[in-house]
């Protein structure tokens, strides 16, 4: 069974442009999750996605990160503009369900550096 | 404060020694705790799981809560060069979307 994919796995951008991260949750998981770690602190919660509704965006730092789930499937996070504190390292993670011992598996992440 | 501490190390130790890693926690709410494992330039990947206070084992690792003091351990015994990974404790937010909150993570090496 293919685990959680992201895409890219680095991207190099400039201020101010705009970049689009993509997540692959394992199939049948209608939990899907982003996280992001800064360098030097700890990976911290951005949203969470059941299905294709946002079911709880407290972490998202403000209004030029749009996460979208079309479908219920895959899911993109996208930053725009970017500015340079945006850099960091972007786990996606899915689970399927909601019990208190149902395991979130996380991707490799994608690796944002923003000049 | 924040609500899980952990000391980010970094922890070198010889092949076979014995490992304690741990955390503090601030709610005494938690439940659930975590410690997740994350080798260099993967994801995180769930390593164990304690619920409440006492100690859980899975070969040589063992995952201990001491919900007194607000403890979170992680003993590795005959440790191995392939547990050299950087190692972080988590619980749940609750009950609602079960968001992780992770502590800084602790990187190990294990010297052959």
């Amino acid at each position: 069974e293919a685990g959680v994919t992201q895409f890219p796995s680095h991207s190099v951008i400039e201020k101010g442009q705009t970049v689009t991260l993509r997540c692959d949750p394992i199939s049948g998981h209608d939990n899907l999750y982003w996280y992001r770690r800064v360098m030097g602190k700890e990976i911290k919660f951005l949203l969470h996605f059941v299905k294709e509704s946002k079911q709880d965006e407290s972490g998202m730092p403000n209004n030029r990160f749009l996460a979208e789930r079309t479908g219920g499937t895959y899911s993109t996070l996208k930053v725009q503009p970017a500015e340079l504190e945006d850099s960091g390292v972007y786990f996606c993670a899915s689970r399927q369900g909601l019990r208190d011992t149902d395991t979130q598996y996380f991707g490799p992440g994608t690796r944002l550096t923003v000049l | 404060q924040k609500e899980v501490e952990q000391d980010p190390g970094p922890l070198s130790v010889p092949e076979g020694a014995i490992v304690s890693l741990n955390c503090t926690y601030s709610n005494s709410a938690f439940q659930y705790f975590m410690w997740y494992r994350q080798y260099s330039r993967k994801g995180p990947e769930l390593l164990m799981y304690t619920y409440s206070s006492g100690n859980k084992e899975d070969g040589r690792f063992t995952a201990q809560v001491d919900k007194s003091s607000k403890y979170i351990s992680l003993f590795i015994r005959d440790s191995q060069p392939s547990d050299s990974a950087t190692y972080l404790c988590a619980r749940y937010s609750g009950a609602g979307s079960y968001q992780l909150t992770f502590g800084k993570g602790t990187k190990l090496s294990v010297i052959p």
